[in-house]
């Protein structure tokens, strides 16, 4: 089973920065990962597929990169919406796996 | 528009066994692969099983083979989950997904209590 382990846990960005979240497998998932934000009593929601594909209707302020086995999500300017927990997933393998989340909070 | 309606969770004790089911509408189901994602309270995604669009390739989990089966309906355009010897880890929101890589699409999701 491949692992998927996402840093920080937390992170406390202001309104309107940058936030950075990564996500590293524990074997090469080659571009086979997918992004997703999850808001408190909601389902998750597709942000980004193979890596860096964002998913229909998402901003533009979504980018992703990476391959192999490191990978990352960055917001360029965080806005009120977007303060959520983020999940990354390994769609390589199976099972497949999800990493332990990222919670962005409001600083 | 894509709509997954997950219903059949409640409360059962440990060792019992619960059907979940997913009605999907809004898109042409017999060409979707589908799974099952379950989120136990406060806790992170795990998936649980996927079945293909033509139920001809199954998977699961490790920690639910054995015990859970995925099914489906294309008739009906119906995911289901038959889940026998509950136990107490099984606790979760259970969530129909559409997707075989990445899931597209996920349901709003329904309760398991597995509890004495």
């Amino acid at each position: 089973e491949i692992v998927m382990t996402q840093s920080p846990a937390t992170l406390s960005v202001s309104p309107g920065e940058r936030a950075t979240l990564s996500c590293r497998a524990s074997q090469s998932v080659s571009s086979n990962l997918a992004w997703y934000q999850q808001k408190p009593g909601q389902a998750p929601r597709l942000l980004m597929y193979d890596t860096s594909t964002r998913a229909t209707g998402v901003p533009a302020r979504f980018s992703g990169s990476g391959s192999g086995t490191e990978f990352t999500l960055t917001i360029s300017s965080l806005q009120s919406e977007d303060f959520a927990v983020y999940y990354c997933q390994q769609c390589n393998n199976w099972p497949r796996t999800f990493g332990q989340g990222t919670k962005v909070e409001i600083k | 528009e894509v709509q997954l309606v997950e219903s059949g969770g409640g409360l059962e004790q440990p060792g019992g066994s619960l059907r979940l089911s997913c009605a999907a509408s809004g898109f042409t189901f017999t060409n979707y692969e589908m799974n099952w994602v379950r989120q136990a309270p406060g806790k992170g995604l795990e998936w649980v099983a996927y079945i293909s669009s033509s139920a001809g390739s199954i998977y699961y989990a490790d920690s639910v083979k054995g015990r859970f089966t995925i099914s489906r309906d294309n008739a009906k355009n119906s995911l289901y989950m038959q889940m026998n010897s509950l136990r107490a880890e099984d606790t979760a929101v259970y969530y129909c997904a559409r997707g075989w890589k990445y899931f597209d699409y996920w349901g709003q999701g329904t309760l398991v209590t597995v509890s004495s």
